[in-house]
């Protein structure tokens, strides 16, 4: 499974636009990029997930580029209920040969006022 | 909207005693899974389970571990003699398919004492 590294925090104000980098440069072909959010004592959360280009949903949108090393998850107009640590998880899906999420230490978002 | 329900939502237990965690999957998932969290560290993955077999485990599922579907809805975690590095948030998630979104339970905090 491809590594994944991402910082290990950022800040932002309510309103904001965020962007979240994840560097994946061992994708593998099957590979897709998965987001998960975690808010404390709580499961992780299904974002979004892309192959390549754009991918957008209710949430927020995820932006691969054509090298597909790295990832961006843009979370618009954050609030301070967005604050929670975000996961970038990549690996095989959809008939792949493991069904397991690997996750790493994810970048935590501290929205403030 | 559907949801992985798990219980107890704490458990406080004795070295060396058998715990059984418990969940409910959502009702048309197929595959299911245990994850572990010890406090302030990464979401860890233990088992999936399909078709009524564990499909893969990690090498923190050893055999103080077990899982089980005793019928149509529960599928249980059940360590054997838990030890005081067994402390952490236990969750379980269910998906419908191999490599789709997982959905996780809000956990169970397991304190060994």
């Amino acid at each position: 499974l491809a590594k994944t590294t991402q910082p290990i925090s950022m800040d932002s104000y309510e309103g904001q636009e965020v962007n979240i980098t994840c560097s994946h440069n061992n994708i593998a072909t099957n590979d897709y990029i998965t987001w998960y959010q975690q808010f404390p004592s709580q499961g992780p959360r299904f974002i979004i997930q892309g192959y390549k280009t754009k991918v957008t949903n209710e949430v927020a949108s995820l932006f691969i580029p054509a090298d597909r090393k790295s990832s961006t998850l843009s979370l618009p107009r954050v609030s301070l209920s967005d604050t929670a640590v975000y996961y970038c998880l990549v690996g095989e899906n959809y008939g792949g040969a493991t069904n397991k999420l690997i996750f790493g230490t994810g970048t935590l978002l501290a929205v403030q006022p | 909207e559907p949801e992985v329900t798990q219980t107890p939502s704490h458990q406080v237990t004795q070295m060396g005693q058998e715990v059984i965690l418990r969940c409910v999957p959502i009702s048309n998932h197929l595959y299911f899974y245990w994850y572990r969290q010890i406090l302030g560290q990464k979401v860890e993955f233990l088992v999936s389970f399909y078709n009524n077999e564990i499909s893969e485990k990690s090498e923190i599922f050893d055999d103080q571990f077990s899982v089980e579907r005793p019928d149509g809805s529960n599928f249980t975690l059940k360590i054997r003699s838990t030890k005081l590095e067994d402390s952490a948030m236990y969750f379980c998630a269910s998906s419908e398919g191999q490599g789709l979104e997982a959905f996780f339970g809000q956990g169970t905090r397991l304190t060994v004492v």
